[in-house]
């Protein structure tokens, strides 16, 4: 079957400017994880979603950072004002069971480059 | 501060031989294990999970895992070119379980 798709794939953005990264994931799939990777760097937890229940955002580096899965499939990665040290891999997940306790498959990622 | 490290490497070994990567952790708690390849410019691709101690063979790749000494490891057979990549360890976090441990990786070169 399909496997986790994010888009876009590419983003540049102006400093300041608000960007929107989408994630598809595996249909069925009750977890729903984002991550941020930068080079060399192993990924970096942002925030989990629950189904549409978003249960942990403790890795939001600001509050410029918000993620919403309103109907517990699709996700969307939203950073306002973006600054060039939010360039970066920006990697979802999603896994058949809750918790981190199980596999998590990952998109092919967003590289945000902000100018 | 909860960590799971990995020599960075780069590991290089010959075509054909066996590849062995390393993981510890410092959480206790921590219960599930994940083994990930990473090719350079793509995703994680998972490889192996492990759960209890013990080994976990699947193909050419043999998961360990040692609770009491806290270290996980990835062997792999019959090295090939493609399996050059940065391999990628994660644990679970016993004070939370919606997030993952992960180490920085190892990077492992397989000369033909």
């Amino acid at each position: 079957g399909a496997g986790v798709s994010q888009s876009p794939r590419y983003k540049v953005a102006k400093r300041g400017q608000d960007v929107a990264l989408r994630c598809d994931p595996i249909s069925g799939h009750v977890s729903l994880f984002w991550y941020q990777q930068a080079l060399g760097q192993g990924p970096e937890f942002l925030t989990y979603f629950q189904n549409e229940a978003q249960l942990d955002k403790s890795g939001l580096p600001s509050d410029r950072f918000f993620a919403e899965r309103p109907e517990g499939s699709v996700s969307t990665l939203k950073i306002q004002r973006t600054q060039q040290e939010d360039s970066a891999v920006y990697l979802c997940a999603s896994s058949p069971r809750t918790g981190s306790y199980y596999e998590q498959y990952f998109g092919p990622g967003t590289r945000l480059t902000v100018t | 501060q909860k960590e799971v490290e990995q020599n960075s490497g780069p590991l290089s070994v010959p075509e054909g031989a066996i590849a062995s990567l390393n993981c510890t952790y410092s959480d206790r708690g921590s219960q599930s294990f994940f083994w990930y390849r990473q090719y350079s410019g793509k995703s994680p691709e998972l490889i192996m999970s492990i759960y209890s101690n013990g080994d976990k063979e699947d193909g050419r790749f043999t998961a360990q895992l040692n609770k009491a000494s806290q270290y996980v490891s990835l062997l792999i057979r019959d090295s090939q070119p493609s399996d050059s990549a940065t391999y990628l360890c994660a644990g679970t976090n016993a004070g939370n379980n919606r997030k993952l441990i992960w180490g920085l990786g190892t990077s492992l070169a397989v000369n033909p």
